[in-house]
């Protein structure tokens, strides 16, 4: 059974910094893993998702690193603005059908 | 594209009450998704279609939810009868059947008073 965690729970950072949120999973035979952004009150946007045969994903300041034999993803996010507040969630595939595991999230403030 | 749409935005209803809540996939993806968030328990997958087929239904949580997907288009979620414990915001998301990623629509939150 897949299971997702990801720590911290929370994190403050001041603007301008770099950061990693972490990601890991039990069950290392997985399809995919995507990680999204969710503001409060709204949906999730997709920011990357890595192929099980890829080891990073980037996008601008993001960048979403996978390593299956350890079971984690890493997002990493340079430059952090203000504008990257919110909450920050890994999900892994259950099977090939696409039923996600989602992780509990990281809520991320960046402090101006 | 519109991306995912879902209606409504936000329902307020009595306990007891029947609920539908209403989701169109983005054209052409062959996947749909209803998902549930609560603080308790986070993001749960509650059931999902191929072609507008279920395939899953592990995570529907009793015989009072039921879901339908009538055509490529369209999906609802029924809650019948609605309990306070079923207060929490659902999400529906799509997918194309080659590929992976999954879209989530902006969601309906529920509150059963």
């Amino acid at each position: 059974k897949q299971e997702v965690t990801q720590i911290p729970a929370a994190l403050s950072v001041p603007e301008g910094e770099n950061l990693v949120l972490n990601c890991s999973f039990t069950d290392s035979a997985i399809y995919n893993l995507q990680w999204f952004r969710q503001d409060p009150g709204k949906g999730l946007t997709s920011l990357l998702l890595i192929q099980s045969s890829q080891r990073e994903q980037t996008s601008g300041r993001l960048n979403a690193s996978l390593d299956k034999s350890s079971g984690r993803s890493t997002l990493y996010i340079a430059a952090s603005q203000p504008g990257d507040s919110a909450t920050y969630l890994c999900a892994a595939p259950y099977n090939q059908g696409g039923k996600l595991i989602f992780g509990q999230g990281t809520e991320l403030s960046v402090k101006p | 594209d519109a991306g995912v749409i879902q209606s409504p935005r936000h329902e307020v209803t009595e306990m007891g009450q029947e609920v539908t809540l209403r989701c169109k996939p983005i054209s052409g993806h062959d996947y749909l998704f209803w998902y549930r968030q609560t603080m308790m328990r986070g993001l749960e997958l509650l059931i999902y279609f191929n072609n507008n087929v279920p395939i899953d239904d592990s995570g529907m949580p009793e015989d009072r939810f039921s879901a339908k997907m009538p055509n490529a288009s369209f999906s609802t979620l029924k809650i019948q009868p609605s309990e306070p414990r079923d207060s929490a915001v659902y999400f529906c998301a799509s997918r194309p059947g080659q590929g992976n990623e999954q879209y989530f629509g902006p969601g309906t939150r529920l509150t059963v008073t």
